[in-house]
């Protein structure tokens, strides 16, 4: 699975969107990009995936270059209880049996 | 509602003791992980299993065995607890070929060896 960068932490004011970067300069044609956030001392929440089309859920927005070597989750509007580490993930389509491997992420923090 | 139930939220035990870890999914799904969580280290694979009574050892399995005689339920055995398995562990399902919804993990189980 492609390696992922992201930047370690990040601050957003309450209200604002918050906008959080990912390299995955190695990703292969076949790999999808996955989010997923772990608010303290719980496990890891799936956010919102994508191939290559941005995407949309209730939860956050993702956009994905045109080349695929990067993508940012935006969530439109933070509150507090957005405040998490947030990782990005890249994993082959049909993965479904491979281990998630997480990087450290970025701290996410929202100021009131 | 809850998808990936682990049967506790902090354990502590004892050096020595054998320590049973369970996680239940009620979502039908083939595969199930188990992870520890140590701070600056992230996530780590311990073991996963694809189908019933079939198992996978991760990125680290020593210390560390797994059961999954029904396709609900994930067990991790900790034969001989030591201090350095004091940790965080999370378990996860997923299924095969489908990626749609990715990896459900329950709330996690902090163990503390003492």
């Amino acid at each position: 699975d492609a390696k992922t960068t992201q930047p370690p932490s990040m601050d957003c004011a309450e209200g604002r969107a918050a906008n959080l970067p990912c390299n995955h300069s190695t990703i292969s044609g076949n790999e999808y990009v996955y989010w997923y956030r772990q608010i303290h001392s719980q496990g890891p929440q799936y956010i919102i995936h994508g191939l290559k089309n941005n995407e949309t859920n209730e939860m956050a927005s993702l956009i994905i270059t045109e080349d695929r070597k990067s993508s940012t989750l935006i969530l439109p509007h933070a509150t507090l209880r957005d405040t998490a580490v947030y990782y990005c993930i890249v994993l082959k389509s049909g993965g479904g049996a491979d281990g998630l491997t997480f990087g450290k992420g970025t701290h996410l923090i929202i100021q009131p | 509602d809850v998808k990936v139930t682990q049967s506790s939220r902090y354990l502590v035990k004892r050096t020595g003791e054998k320590v049973f870890l369970e996680c239940v999914q009620d979502m039908d799904h083939e595969n199930m992980f188990w992870y520890r969580q140590d701070p600056g280290l992230g996530l780590r694979l311990i073991y996963f299993s694809y189908d019933v009574k079939m198992k996978e050892k991760g990125d680290i399995p020593e210390g560390y065995s797994v059961s999954r005689e029904k396709k609900e339920r994930f067990s991790l055995i900790l034969e001989s607890a030591s201090t350095n398995q004091t940790s965080m562990y999370l378990c996860a399902s997923s299924l095969s070929g489908e990626m749609s919804y990715g990896y459900t993990f329950g709330s996690g189980t902090r163990l503390t060896v003492v």
